[in-house]
């Protein structure tokens, strides 16, 4: 079975470092991987999304993901948070052709402190 | 455009009690999802729809959930009988085909306390 794990619940960063969060999956064949965001009160969104191609992907409000095939990595990154930046985090995978079930991370909380 | 709908934003029920929830998804999404969220974890798929069909269900407690979307637009999500565990907030989600790489939308979920 598919999973996703995603290894820090909890960070807390000072503005202007850097943001780096993990996330691992576990399937063998084909996968589509998203990054999604909610800031506080609002809607879960769409951060970025991997399907093909170029492994680094870039995505709104300057976040940026990399995907290590060799790593079953899809790891979240931005060199610079704000304050704006605090939200919870949630790391999805979907595996291609198998019944498009998206299955998500327990998600990781981000503080930034100004 | 506007955004997918959800109905009620909060429910508290007793256990053993029935409860339904509604979305509306996005004007011309085909596809809906129902997820629950139980504090502390991700989305967990209940159920998807295309267009008025079922895709996957696999992951609902079919002995108390069910779920409808007769028309192909708006959906309801019903629980009965509730139990405690079933406190969570349930979200609705929509994307525009079933094209495993399509955006979903959320909505603002409902948050339902089972006592």
């Amino acid at each position: 079975a598919q999973s996703v794990s995603q290894h820090n619940h909890h960070v807390i960063l000072s503005e202007a470092a850097s943001l780096e969060l993990g996330c691992n999956y576990s399937y063998g064949g084909t996968v589509n991987l998203f990054w999604y965001v909610q800031y506080p009160g609002q809607h879960l969104q769409l951060l970025l999304k991997y399907f093909s191609g170029d492994p680094l992907v870039k995505g709104i409000k300057g976040f940026e993901a990399e995907f290590i095939k060799s790593k079953f990595s899809f790891n979240l990154r931005k060199p610079s948070v704000q304050w704006s930046d605090t939200a919870e985090y949630f790391c999805a995978v979907n595996a291609a052709g198998q019944g498009f079930s998206f299955i998500f991370g327990k998600g990781t909380r981000l503080l930034v402190k100004p | 455009e506007a955004g997918v709908a959800q109905s009620p934003r909060y429910k508290i029920i007793e256990k053993r009690q029935s409860v339904a929830f509604w979305c509306n998804p996005i004007s011309g999404h085909a596809t809906l999802y129902w997820y629950q969220q139980i504090l502390g974890q991700g989305p967990k798929l209940l159920i998807q729809f295309q267009n008025n069909g079922v895709v996957d269900d696999s992951q609902l407690p079919k002995d108390r959930f069910s779920a409808e979307r007769l028309k192909g637009v708006d959906s309801t999500l019903k629980i009965q009988p509730a139990k405690l565990e079933d406190s969570a907030v349930y979200l609705c989600a929509s994307s525009f085909g079933l094209a495993e790489y399509n955006e979903q939308f959320f909505g603002p979920g409902t948050r339902l306390t089972v006592l």
